[in-house]
């Protein structure tokens, strides 16, 4: 089944500085890539999300790339703030119909102001 | 827009007795509902597929006996936990998809349970 590998579990940045993260996926044919942020004690929120037909995609401050040769994605936030301090989740749909999503291990980004 | 909630979010139990959870998708339509399960500083577990109608389709290891659930309409989906134990108290945080509506998932605030 689908293994999805993320990293750092941990990191730190300073106000203002990028922040990435890193995920690995194993089936070739998962095709939906969300990324979620969960702050303490409340459910994920969805903050951006790319399909396999697309490369790379931009929302503000946050983006996604996604490398389909290498089956691996990240998580790119520009200008970090404060309020940015989470744990994020990306997750990988399984191919074949399914809606199941899998997800990595998470990481907690402290944005040190 | 894509709102889910959850009710309670927080509910104390003693062993023995069986709690249950209610997941709503406020303003749209879900055909298919998710419950995880959440160990703290852990990554989401999914623990059923609840489809409107339908029986639910559970994850290998998760007793459908203990944690049933039942998907009534487009709107409500519920877990009830049973004879819940202390190892049952995690975070359970179910997700909706929108009917007709790509395959993002939108999670509820969560349900923090502790079994005595």
């Amino acid at each position: 089944g689908e293994n999805v590998e993320q990293h750092p579990s941990t990191l730190s940045v300073q106000e203002g500085d990028s922040a990435v993260i890193k995920c690995t996926y194993s089936d070739s044919a998962s095709n939906y890539f969300p990324w979620y942020k969960q702050e303490l004690g409340k459910g994920p929120q969805l903050i951006i999300d790319i399909r396999s037909n697309v490369g790379e995609k931009k929302d503000q401050r946050i983006a996604v790339t996604l490398n389909k040769t290498a089956k691996h994605f990240s998580l790119h936030i520009t200008e970090t703030q404060p309020e940015d301090s989470a744990v994020y989740f990306c997750a990988a749909r399984l191919s074949g119909g399914s809606e199941k999503l899998v997800f990595g291990k998470g990481t907690k980004l402290t944005v040190n102001p | 827009g894509a709102v889910v909630s959850q009710h309670p979010s927080r509910v104390i139990c003693k062993s023995g007795t069986s709690v249950k959870i209610e997941c709503r998708s406020l303003d749209f339509q879900a055909t298919t509902m998710f419950w995880y399960r959440q160990f703290p500083k852990q990554s989401l577990m999914l623990m059923a597929t609840s489809n409107e109608g339908s029986k639910a389709t559970y994850e290998q290891g998760v007793e459908k006996d203990k944690f049933l659930i039942n998907h009534a309409s487009l709107t409500l989906s519920t877990l009830t936990v049973t004879s819940a134990h202390p190892e049952d108290s995690s975070f359970y945080i179910c997700s909706a998809r929108i009917r007709g509506g790509p395959d993002t998932q939108y999670f509820g605030p969560g349900t923090r349970l502790t079994v005595l």
